[in-house]
């Protein structure tokens, strides 16, 4: 079936610094990828539609500028945390729509300290 | 109203029980339904798809009500492995692959 890579699995990160996580379709071309994030205990919220080649959309709430995509090829998009603070610590997860339906990432747990 | 609710839980049930779960959605244009699985700390994996018909997968049914905006799941025999998080997951369609999460149900099978 249709895999997506991300990575890294878990980061540390020190507060203001930036990180980036990958998210790769290994099997097929993924022309759009979501990027959702998960705090304890709730739901996956969409943070933005990634499309190839061109600009994200972002839903409302989340800081374009802090929250830097890059959809560049068919099999990658990466999301960069810019500055991070603790308050982003976070279960960030990507997707992919596939011919079946919608592949996730692995996810990427992030803990700012 | 949220656009898709779910009841929290925890369903805590013993093995071998069968286990129901409620959804409601609140966009009558929603096209695509489906159940996902989340285990703690890992990314959500696709249960199955919610057909109109109503759909099985071994001890695994989903049903959808349009008319209520209405899905359910019903978990036949829970086996000790069936413990996790149930998200109720829907597409709003019209082109758009956007999928809306419910907060999930959490379920616990206890030997």
């Amino acid at each position: 079936g249709a895999v997506v890579s991300q990575h890294p699995s878990w980061v540390i990160c020190k507060s203001g610094t930036s990180v980036k996580i990958e998210c790769r379709s290994l099997d097929f071309q993924a022309t759009t990828m979501f990027w959702y994030r998960q705090f304890p205990k709730q739901s996956l919220m969409l943070m933005a539609t990634s499309n190839e080649g061109s600009k994200a959309t972002y839903e409302q709430g989340v800081e374009k500028d802090k929250f830097l995509i890059n959809h560049a090829s068919l099999t990658l998009s990466t999301l960069t945390v810019t500055s991070a603070h603790p308050e982003d610590s976070s279960f960030y997860i990507c997707s992919a729509s596939d011919r079946v339906g919608y592949t996730f990432g692995s996810g990427t747990r992030l803990t700012v300290v | 109203r949220k656009e898709v609710e779910q009841d929290p839980g925890p369903f805590n049930v013993p093995e071998g029980a069968t286990v129901a779960f409620n959804c409601t959605y609140s966009n009558s244009a929603s096209q695509s339904f489906f159940w996902y699985r989340q285990d703690c700390r890992k990314e959500p994996k696709l249960l199955m798809s919610v057909y109109s018909s109503g759909n099985e997968d071994g001890r695994f049914t989903a049903q959808l009500n349009r008319a209520s905006q209405y899905i359910s799941l019903l978990i036949r025999d829970s086996k000790l492995s069936d413990s996790a998080t149930y998200l109720c997951v829907v597409n709003m369609g019209a082109g758009s692959y956007q999928l809306t999460f419910g907060k999930g149900t959490k379920l616990s099978v206890i030997p």
